[in-house]
């Protein structure tokens, strides 16, 4: 079966630091995968996603930027964080196809300070 | 761009009681929709799905859903709660093909609490 990893679980950054989040999907190959925010009262948010090796594209210009140097690895990183990256990060994966359900990580708690 | 509304943004309920939240979403096309349920410190997992076919469709726990096309809705019902239902409940939606036919687009989520 298909597992999904996100570390670290909880995070906690000063602003001006810089970010790496990875994501990695166990089970599966040729994923498409996903980067979310999820912000309370406001849903989840799509940030980027893949649908293979070094393709990504991005849903919201920002201060974050995401890479996928292997097939089932997904990166979200920032050179410079910012009071307002502070929220939680979700990342996901679906089966190569988009007609799919996405399948979501246990997430990462991001604090910035 | 399609959005979806939940209409509730916390429901209280006592158990045994019925459950019915609210889905509407915008977009003219063929859609596919999901509802996603976050229990207590658990990752988000998909509760039930619509592609085709039947619109009332079962998912999990005594889960069901009706997508109502001419309303834009998929209301989401379990006809007697638990309070280990407690957990939070988005509605997504996706375009069936064509260009953002890989992005859910999520509601604000709707917060049940189940009293014992």
């Amino acid at each position: 079966s298909q597992t999904i990893h996100q570390w670290p679980a909880t995070l906690v950054q000063p602003v001006g630091s810089p970010l790496s989040l990875e994501c990695t999907v166990e089970g599966t190959s040729n994923p498409n995968l996903y980067w979310y925010r999820q912000a309370a009262g406001r849903g989840l948010q799509l940030l980027f996603y893949s649908v293979g090796i070094g393709q990504i594209s991005s849903e919201v210009p920002q201060n974050l930027s995401a890479s996928r140097p292997q097939d089932r690895q997904f990166i979200l990183s920032s050179k410079k964080l910012l009071l307002s990256d502070s929220g939680f990060y979700l990342c996901a994966w679906s089966p190569e196809h988009f007609n799919y359900e996405q399948y979501f990580g246990p997430g990462t708690r991001l604090t910035v300070t | 761009a399609q959005s979806v509304s939940q209409h509730n943004h916390h429901v209280i309920l006592s158990e045994a009681a019925s459950l019915e939240l609210g889905c509407n979403y915008s977009y003219g096309g063929t859609v596919n929709l999901f509802w996603y349920v976050q229990y207590p410190g658990q990752h988000l997992q998909l509760l039930l799905k619509y592609f085709s076919g039947d619109p009332l469709v079962k998912g999990i726990k005594g889960f069901e859903a009706e997508f109502i096309k001419s309303k834009f809705s998929f209301n989401l019902r379990k006809p007697s709660v638990q309070w280990s239902d407690t957990a939070e409940y988005f509605c997504a939606v996706k375009r069936d093909s064509g260009a953002g036919s890989y992005q859910l687009t999520f509601g604000k989520g709707t917060k049940l609490s189940v009293i014992p």
